[in-house]
């Protein structure tokens, strides 16, 4: 079985313009959650889709947001970007979402805003 | 708030040396605690979750346990390639709370 993909790997952005990541699941896999990894903060959950649905969302700006398509594929926006929003994002799916599902982690994007 | 902290940062073992890594956790309505192995540039590679105190599961030199507070993880005669970062996360029925990791290194 395919794991979890996650495009593109790396990025470079330039502050105040936006971006979009993309992440497929493990097929069958229905929830899919995004993290934020810094060393300073560590992992940090950022929203989960659920059949397309916003189920729960972690504490950021409303700067960061997703999406989940009908093939449980996913997106998330990050809009004005500033050079905070370096990072490693995550995503994992999982069959069931969050709670005491084990959850698969791509091998995350890498963004690096200048 | 719920919360996972993770002891110590960083161990350096010699290969054969076994030790534990310490999680404790506060967790609202904990719904399973997960460990994770974190290779440099790579995500989380999942490796148990626990549902109940008194639980243990293994895996090759790993060993994990579950108390009301707290969670280790036993590495039994490490070896080189078990160098990582350990993370462990407790699980609601928001989200997985991650605590900062244990970064290990196995001496040769």
């Amino acid at each position: 079985k395919a794991g979890v993909t996650q495009t593109p790997r790396y990025l470079i952005k330039t502050r105040g313009q936006q971006v979009t990541l993309s992440c497929s699941p493990i097929s069958g896999h229905r929830s899919v959650s995004w993290y934020q990894q810094t060393p300073g903060q560590g992992l940090q959950f950022l929203f989960e889709y659920f059949s397309e649905t916003q189920r729960n969302k972690g504490n950021f700006p409303g700067r960061f947001s997703g999406r989940q398509f009908s093939n449980s594929r996913s997106e998330m926006n990050v809009s004005t970007l500033e050079l905070g929003d370096s990072a490693l994002y995550l995503c994992a799916s999982s069959f069931a979402g969050t709670g005491g599902n084990e959850q698969y982690f791509g091998p995350g994007t890498r963004l690096t805003v200048t | 708030e719920d919360q996972v902290t993770q002891s110590p940062e960083a161990l350096r073992l010699q290969e054969g040396e076994s030790s534990s890594l310490n999680c404790s956790y506060t967790v609202s309505g904990l719904r399973g605690l997960f460990w994770y192995r974190q290779d440099p540039g790579k995500g989380p590679e999942f490796l148990f979750t626990l549902y109940s105190a008194g639980e243990e599961k293994e895996k090759e030199r790993l060993k994990a346990t579950l108390t009301k507070k707290e969670s280790f993880l036993h590495i039994t005669a490490p070896k080189p390639e078990d160098s990582a970062t350990y993370l462990c996360a407790g699980g609601s029925a928001r989200q997985l709370t991650f605590g900062s990791g244990t970064q290990l290194t196995v001496l040769p």
